[in-house]
């Protein structure tokens, strides 16, 4: 499709699993974001890519969240040891012009993880 | 620190009137603002953006004010329509980072 798309849509896992979140960008969207929205909250920054490295990940939490995005296009969020307070819906976007009058973020429909 | 603030949580507006929500920001550096409407269950999706070089950008019925003085934009529904019943986001951005407000429910009732 032409949006960014994240998989899966829906996770439940238990306490102290591992999770992984896929992004998929817009085509051409050097520029991916990963937010994370916990309720009655705004989304809330993680961290930016720049092509394939992360220039910014200074909203990652702590050590249990890693991201990668290898080829430039596809992101992972990674979380290890899942905790109850990471539950949350965690949210893609991209950009085609981050920061700029025509770079608005196109977000995907987030995936919701719940930790039981 | 909350650096962009959305201090309504809520707003109720009958049909046809004018809807306003307000936000709030505190670095001076911010010069890109955006609105994002958000449906349940969906992602946010772009609504309209001010360069802080504006005090005023128009997108049929939306309108976004900026008052760079006082560090506040609002956003101007009119006429509300009941399909604007969302919860609202104002972002701002210095360079790449986008910073989000809490969001205001927007109720418009028929």
């Amino acid at each position: 499709g032409a949006g960014v798309s994240q998989t899966p849509s829906n996770k439940v896992t238990e306490k102290g699993k591992y999770v992984e979140l896929r992004c998929d960008p817009i085509s051409g969207h050097t520029a991916l974001y990963w937010y994370r929205q916990s309720l009655g909250q705004g989304p809330e920054f993680l961290i930016y890519f720049q092509g394939t490295g992360a220039a910014d990940d200074s909203g990652l939490p702590n050590d249990r969240f890693f991201a990668v995005r290898p080829e430039g296009s596809v992101s992972t969020l990674k979380i290890q040891r899942t905790e109850r307070g990471d539950s949350a819906v965690y949210l893609c976007a991209s950009s085609n012009d981050p920061g700029q009058i025509t770079g608005e973020l196109f977000f995907g429909e987030g995936s919701r993880l719940t930790v039981l | 620190d909350q650096q962009v603030k959305q201090n309504s949580p809520s707003l109720s507006v009958q049909e046809g009137r004018i809807s306003i929500l307000n936000c709030d920001y505190t670095n001076s550096m911010f010069d890109y603002f955006l609105w994002y409407k958000k449906y349940p269950a969906e992602g946010p999706t772009f609504l309209i953006s001010i360069s802080s070089i504006k005090d005023k950008n128009e997108d049929g019925r939306f309108t976004v004010f900026l008052n760079k003085s006082a560090k506040h934009l609002s956003l101007h529904i009119v006429p509300s329509q009941p399909g604007d019943s969302a919860v609202y986001f104002c972002a701002a951005s210095g360079t790449y980072k986008y910073i989000f407000g809490t969001g205001t429910r927007l109720k418009v009732l028929a």
